[in-house]
């Protein structure tokens, strides 16, 4: 069975604040990974994918655990604008696409 | 460049009416995908197409029917709406199969009576 775990949260963390959190998969058939973000009532939209050797987009960064079968997103400095829900997303090569799990909503404070 | 557009925005049916959900994408994808997310459930996949003319089950496809008859457009159908039908239609578009990104129409935001 195809399956997506994450905290659901709510994470409050202040401004400024390092976060941090993870996903766990499955299906150790999973080919590729990703984050999502999803803010308030609007749609999923990429923020980035995750790969073996991990990575990294400014204040963001994505890694990957396949032993563990982990992947985790960091954000560094946070800023009020980061505040939504972040969707965790797994590929397992099928042409059915993705598998999202229920999200991690994250509430930035001043 | 729109992107993925999806039509209506918001709509209200009684139980056991029908209508006709309609995602267009302008970027020459394959690919296209309905999605309905529920609060606590996440997004779930309820049909797909991988190119004009087909389409094929996702997870949770009762119900619903779809048709890919032009490239650009996929149409989800409610035959005789439902209450557990009442959610947050996606569509989304990719250009290649499998694991690479998707692009997110929108949303419909459907209440069934």
């Amino acid at each position: 069975r195809k399956e997506v775990e994450q905290d659901p949260g709510p994470f409050n963390v202040p401004e400024g604040a390092t976060v941090a959190f993870n996903c766990t998969y499955s299906n150790s058939a999973s080919q590729s990974f990703f984050w999502y973000r999803q803010d308030c009532r609007k749609e999923p939209k990429l923020l980035m994918s995750v790969y073996s050797s991990g990575n990294e987009d400014g204040r963001f960064t994505a890694q990957l655990n396949r032993a563990s079968q982990y992947i985790s997103l960091l954000i560094r400095d946070s800023k009020l604008s980061d505040s939504a829900t972040y969707l965790c997303v797994v590929n397992i090569g099928g042409a059915d696409g993705l598998t999202f799990g229920k999200g991690t909503h994250l509430i930035i404070q001043p | 460049n729109a992107g993925v557009t999806q039509t209506p925005k918001f709509r209200v049916l009684k139980t056991g009416q029908s209508m006709t959900l309609l995602c267009a994408q302008d970027m020459n994808h394959e690919y296209m995908y309905w999605y309905r997310q529920d609060p606590g459930m996440g997004l779930r996949l309820i049909h797909y197409s991988v190119g004009e003319g087909t389409t094929a089950k996702g997870e949770v496809p009762d119900g619903y029917n779809v048709s890919r008859l032009k490239k650009q457009n996929f149409l989800l159908g409610l035959e005789s709406a439902a209450p557990s039908q009442t959610s947050v239609y996606f569509c989304a578009s990719s250009p290649f199969l499998g694991g690479y990104e998707q692009y997110f129409g929108p949303g419909t935001r459907l209440t069934v009576t």
